[in-house]
């Protein structure tokens, strides 16, 4: 079975500043996708960047970057000029790109972001 | 695209009470997950259907827990009776065959 680790439960960052939350995961899978869901106090899970395995390039979306280590299984999200907005949980989740999986997503426990103004 | 719709958005009971959530996922996305989600934690996948029958339910207590998905579109979660350790967020979730899934608000109950 998969596993998904947060090792941070609380970070903090400055406004503007950069703040790089980890993650690691442990499979025996080759094809499968990461994701970073944020979450606010609304509750609603939001999709902040996906990778794809097979992919050697690291994701960039916007502010939003990944660091993706295959063979180290890590997987780690770097949020530059952090802004208040930002403030939220952070949940890294692995998902098997094999049907025998059901595409089941696995979530780590979560990492706490507090942006400083 | 209009959204995963939940509800309710808040409920409280007490032990042994039943309740049940609603989940009405976006249209055309023929798989549908409920999360559980405790305070502090990651959200625990209870259960996932694709169209209208069951592919996962291994993590359901299914001696207080029920889903059903008629139709296969939208979908209901009871809970009878509550536990106090069922206080949780309930999340629906729902995708296409590819990823990624989409949330809705959840649902936040509250068991005395």
């Amino acid at each position: 079975a998969q596993t998904v680790t947060q090792s941070q439960p609380e970070m903090s960052v400055q406004e503007a500043e950069t703040v790089t939350l980890s993650c690691t995961y442990d499979t025996s899978e080759s094809d499968y996708y990461l994701f970073w869901y944020k979450q606010p106090p609304s509750r609603q899970m939001i999709l902040v960047i996906r990778q794809e395995a097979y992919k050697q390039q690291n994701a960039t979306e916007n502010r939003f970057s990944v660091n993706f280590q295959k063979a180290a299984k890590s997987f780690s999200l770097k949020i530059s000029d952090s802004q208040l907005g930002d403030a939220a949980m952070y949940f890294c989740a692995y998902r098997s790109a094999h049907r025998g999986s059901n595409y089941k997503l696995t979530f780590g426990k979560g990492t706490l972001l507090t942006v400083n103004p | 695209e209009a959204g995963v719709a939940q509800s309710p958005r808040y409920k409280i009971i007490e032990k042994r009470q039943s309740v049940a959530f609603w989940c009405n996922p976006i249209s055309g996305h023929a798989t549908l997950y409920w999360y559980q989600q405790i305070l502090g934690q990651g959200p625990k996948l209870l259960i996932q259907f694709q169209n209208n029958g069951v592919v996962d339910d291994s993590q359901l207590p299914k001696d207080r827990f029920s889903a059903e998905r008629l139709k296969g579109v939208d979908s209901t979660l009871k809970i009878q009776p509550a536990k106090l350790e069922d206080s949780a967020v309930y999340l629906c979730a729902s995708s296409l065959d590819v990823p990624p899934l989409h949330f809705g608000n959840g649902t936040r109950l509250t068991v005395t």
